[in-house]
C-alpha cells in the first residue's frame, strides 16, 4: 500500500522539551510539506522542501525545523522555541511542487502540558 | 476526534439532497484549485481540482464550479450521504507566492 505515515498519532510533551514528529511517505514524492491545523483556522505552512538535502521556510517556520536526508522522510522539531506548539500537524506529499494534489497523513496531535 | 469543526461555517442538510459547498478566493492570479474533506481526527483527503482554464469538472457526485470575475469557487455534491459529512477545504494555488493556501473550511452534516 502506497501512502503517507505520521507517528505517533497523538503526543505529550512538557513545556521546554523538543519533540520530533515523523513523517515518512513511499509514494517517491520528491515534494513534501508540513502544515499546522489549530480549531476554525486554515492550514498554515511550517516547512516545505522540493527536493533533498533542500528545504524552505513557510509561513509559521519560527520555532520548528526540519531535515529531509532522505527522499521518503521529512521530520518535524518543534522546539521549546515555539511559543504555542499544541496543535494538528499534518504532513502531505506531492509528485512536484505546489502546482500539484497533495497527498496528506493521518496527523500528529501535538499537546504541550 | 480532532477539533477541527469549531467556529466553522457550517452546511446542514437531509441524506439524499444535493450540498453545495461555497469558497470566495483572494487572489485572482491564482490558478489552480484543489477541494479536499477531512473527517474528524484524520488528514485531508483530495476529492477533486480544477485549473484556471476550466469554468467545470465533474467528478464522481461531485462537481466543482470556477467563477474568476468574483472568485469564487463552489463545490457540489450530488446525493448527499451520512458519509459526506466531513468538514470540506477549499485551497488556491497562488503562483506569485508558489504556495498552497487553504481556506477555513466549512462543516458539512448530513442528516440520515
Amino acid at each position: 500500500d502506497g501512502g503517507i505515515t505520521q507517528s505517533p498519532k497523538y503526543l505529550f510533551r512538557k513545556e521546554g522539551q523538543n519533540v520530533t514528529l515523523s513523517c515518512e511517505q513511499n509514494l517517491n514524492h520528491d515534494a513534501m510539506y508540513w502544515y499546522r491545523q489549530d480549531p476554525g483556522q486554515g492550514l498554515r505552512l511550517i516547512y516545505y522542501s522540493q527536493i533533498v538535502n533542500d528545504f524552505q521556510k513557510g509561513d509559521i517556520a519560527e520555532g520548528y525545523s526540519v531535515s529531509r536526508e532522505k527522499k521518503e522522510s521529512f521530520p518535524l522539531t518543534v522546539t521549546s522555541a515555539q511559543k504555542n506548539p499544541t496543535a494538528f500537524y499534518l504532513c502531505a506529499s506531492s509528485i512536484g511542487g505546489f502546482y500539484n494534489e497533495q497527498f496528506f497523513g493521518p496527523g500528529t496531535r501535538l499537546t504541550v502540558l | 476526534g480532532e477539533n477541527v469543526g469549531l467556529h466553522l461555517p457550517t452546511l446542514s442538510v437531509q441524506e439524499g439532497d444535493n450540498s453545495i459547498i461555497n469558497c470566495a478566493y483572494s487572489n485572482s492570479a491564482s490558478d489552480y484549485f484543489i477541494w479536499y474533506k477531512q473527517e474528524s481526527g484524520k488528514g485531508p483527503q483530495f476529492i477533486i481540482d480544477i485549473r484556471s482554464n476550466m469554468d467545470k469538472r465533474q467528478g464522481q457526485r461531485v462537481t466543482v464550479l470556477l467563477n474568476k470575475t468574483v472568485k469564487h469557487l463552489s463545490l457540489q455534491i450530488a446525493a448527499t450521504q451520512p458519509g459526506d459529512s466531513a468538514v470540506y477545504f477549499c485551497a488556491e494555488y497562488q503562483g506569485g507566492s508558489e504556495k498552497l493556501v487553504f481556506g477555513k473550511g466549512t462543516k458539512l452534516t448530513v442528516n440520515p
